[in-house]
């Protein structure tokens, strides 16, 4: 496991955009994906998207149009941007290192999650 | 999609077996995790690979895949198991997918 720290927005209005950012520690960052899932209060878990050390990234299909992964590999960060807010966006987001297609890894590591409140 | 189904809630006495179960179409195929999330905790992985226990872990949680179904055992249950348990699997259409969730209640 290794230690990953998120920061972002708590309380957005509906049709602003979430900025989430994920930072890992340690010298493994290349070797994953790197993933984030949110959870609506009271709700289970979904899968946002992912993305590696390349850019290369896959996207919750009912999300795609609204999503942005992007990654600095200089940093050891991944960030999240979700456009269009509504209050189905409300939910804690976390990253987590696991995922990435036909080798796909459990998600082994969490961050603490964000809570995202979107209210007018 | 591809659709997990996990029972919403489980009940059992302390120290008796614990049983999760996952369904999925031919499921078998497919490498299944589990995740144990406490109230108020990130979720954290306890099987993964159908029944790879991660470091930490004990050996009285287990982990099953065969047929249709994905099943985590958990023996000689204690207080501190109480809590939502996920299983999540990659699918080539959808990527990653979870359960539902199974709340295990201690009584």
């Amino acid at each position: 496991q290794v230690p990953l720290q998120q920061w972002g927005a708590g309380l957005l209005k509906p049709s602003e955009t979430l900025s989430l950012t994920c930072a890992a520690s340690g010298d493994t960052f290349t070797n994953y994906y790197w993933t984030f899932i949110r959870q609506p209060p009271g709700k289970g878990l979904e899968w946002i998207g992912e993305i590696n050390h390349s850019g290369d990234a896959n996207y919750n299909p009912s999300l795609r149009s609204r999503l942005t992964l992007s990654v600095d590999t200089s940093k050891k960060q991944i960030s999240l941007n979700l456009t269009s807010l509504t209050a189905a966006d409300t939910a804690v987001y976390y990253c987590a290192r696991g995922g990435g297609g036909t080798t796909s890894l459990p998600f082994d590591s969490w961050g603490q999650g964000t809570l995202l409140t979107v209210s007018s | 999609s591809y659709v997990l189904t996990q029972p919403p809630s489980v009940s059992v006495a302390p120290g008796n077996t614990a049983t999760i179960t996952c369904g999925g179409n031919d499921i078998r195929y497919k490498s299944v995790h589990w995740y144990r999330q406490r109230p108020g905790q990130a979720p954290a992985l306890v099987i993964q690979n159908d029944h790879e226990r991660p470091s930490g872990i004990p050996e009285r949680v287990s982990g099953f895949n065969s047929g249709n179904t994905a099943t985590l055992t958990i023996s000689r249950v204690e207080a501190g198991d109480e809590a939502d348990y996920y299983c999540q699997v990659w699918d080539n259409r959808d990527h990653q997918v979870f359960g539902g969730g199974t709340k295990l209640t201690v009584l």
